[in-house]
């Protein structure tokens, strides 16, 4: 079965500073990955998205994630933190049999952006 | 930019009760998908549906739930006797399908917070 662990619950950066999500994934064939957003009172929005083109994808709101096959990880990253960016960000995995089938997500992490 | 609704954005029931959760998928999206997410625990597939019939379930999805489209726009979550466990924020989400690049992105709703009394 396809699961990620996303390391650390809560991150706290200042704002202007890099922002850095982990996401480590465990799947027997390279997966479908995704990072979605889930802003306070919202539903959760695709940032980003990889499926097995381009190792480094770019997403919206300046964020962008790169796939390491050898570390089995899908780290989010964006340069500069903006205090709009504090939300719950989600890891998912989902097999790319065939992109209809189920997402399984991580247990989110908590970005907190300090002025 | 077209989204996927879902109401109520927050219902409460007593335990045994049947509710019925309701979403309006995006215009000619084919895909059909609920997830829950119970306080503090991760967001989990509950069910996908196409072409009229449930095309995955998962272990949580029991004879308790059942889903359908009963009028070919929305997209309804039923759940017949409510438990406490119950209790959790619902999404739906939608996928547009056929070929192409992007055809298979999940577009999620805002959620339904199911509390059970």
């Amino acid at each position: 079965a396809q699961s990620v662990t996303q390391l650390g619950s809560h991150v706290s950066v200042s704002e202007g500073a890099l922002v850095l999500l982990r996401c480590n994934y465990s799947s027997s064939v390279p997966p479908y990955l995704f990072w979605y957003v889930q802003y306070p009172n919202q539903g959760l929005q695709l940032l980003l998205k990889y499926t097995s083109a381009a190792t480094l994808v770019k997403g919206i709101n300046g964020f962008e994630a790169e796939f390491k096959k050898s570390e089995t990880s899908f780290h989010l990253t964006k340069p500069s933190a903006h205090m709009s960016d504090a939300a719950e960000y989600f890891c998912a995995v989902s097999p790319n049999s065939g992109g209809y089938q189920k997402v399984t997500f991580g247990i989110g992490t908590k970005l907190q952006v300090i002025p | 930019e077209p989204e996927v609704t879902q109401t109520p954005s927050h219902q409460v029931t007593q335990m045994g009760q049947e509710v019925i959760l309701r979403c309006v998928p995006i215009s000619n999206h084919l895909y059909f998908y609920w997830y829950r997410q119970i306080l503090g625990q991760k967001v989990e597939f509950l069910v996908s549906f196409y072409n009229n019939e449930i095309s995955e379930k998962s272990e949580i999805f029991d004879d308790q739930f059942s889903v359908e489209r009963p009028d070919g726009s929305n997209f309804t979550l039923k759940i017949r006797s409510t438990k406490l466990e119950d209790s959790a924020m619902y999404f739906c989400a939608t996928a547009l399908g056929g070929q192409g690049l992007g055809t298979d992105t999940q577009y999620f709703g805002p959620g339904t917070r199911l509390t059970v009394l």
